[in-house]
């Protein structure tokens, strides 16, 4: 099946740095890409939708200054989350969809941010 | 609009009992169903889906049949291992709807 793959899995960081998480599909195109986080007790929430050439469509609420996000091609994106705080220390996964038909995603095995 | 409803975890069962998993949802259109599973320290992975009415997505002994009647794709199996322990994601997308929409996950706690 396809591959979703994210790095770092786990990065720790001072308060006020910025931290770069990429997205990459393996064996396919995805012209789209989807990034979440996830909060303790497992709720997923939508941040963005990550468009290959163009802006990002974020979720209402999400700040877009704060979380960078970039498609620069057809296999990569990235989340860079700015000046981090404590509050920001989350599980981010992002996801690549497949078949606009049927919506389905492919997921990447997350990173684990942890903002000291 | 669309959303997705799952029944309140922990669900905590010993090894070889049957699970049910209940998830409802509202949409639009004729969306697919899904059902994901995300393991301790993971990402999430598709365990099986269901693209139309009275379709039965199946998978590593898991089983969700697609009813539309009652909005329903519940998720089952016949007998559970500890293995399966886990965060299980129903969700729908497709149809008029652009994006994945989860419900809120409901958490196996399988004992031996």
């Amino acid at each position: 099946g396809a591959v979703v793959s994210q790095h770092p899995s786990r990065v720790i960081c001072k308060s006020g740095t910025s931290v770069k998480i990429e997205c990459r599909s393996l064996d396919f195109q995805a012209t789209t890409m989807f990034w979440y986080r996830q909060f303790p007790k497992k709720s997923l929430m939508l941040m963005a939708t990550s468009n290959e050439g163009s802006k990002a469509t974020y979720e209402q609420g999400v700040e877009k200054d704060k979380f960078l996000i970039n498609h620069a091609s057809l296999t990569l994106s990235t989340l860079t989350v700015t000046s981090a705080h404590p509050e920001d220390s989350s599980f981010y996964i992002c996801s690549a969809r497949i078949d606009r038909g049927t919506g389905e995603l492919f997921f990447g095995e997350g990173s684990r941010l942890t903002v000291l | 609009g669309n959303s997705v409803t799952q029944m309140e975890g922990p669900v905590t069962l010993s090894e070889e009992a049957f699970l049910t998993i209940n998830c409802t949802y509202t949409a639009t259109g004729y969306p697919s169903l899904f059902w994901y599973v995300q393991y301790p320290g993971e990402g999430l992975q598709l365990l099986l889906k269901a693209t139309k009415a009275d379709d039965k997505g199946s998978n590593k002994g898991f089983e969700a049949t697609y009813r539309k009647e009652t909005t329903s794709f519940h998720l089952e199996k016949g007998s559970v291992q500890v293995s399966d322990s886990a965060v299980y994601f129903c969700a729908l997308g497709g149809g008029h709807t652009d994006k994945l929409i989860f419900g809120t996950g409901t958490r196996l706690q399988v004992f031996p």
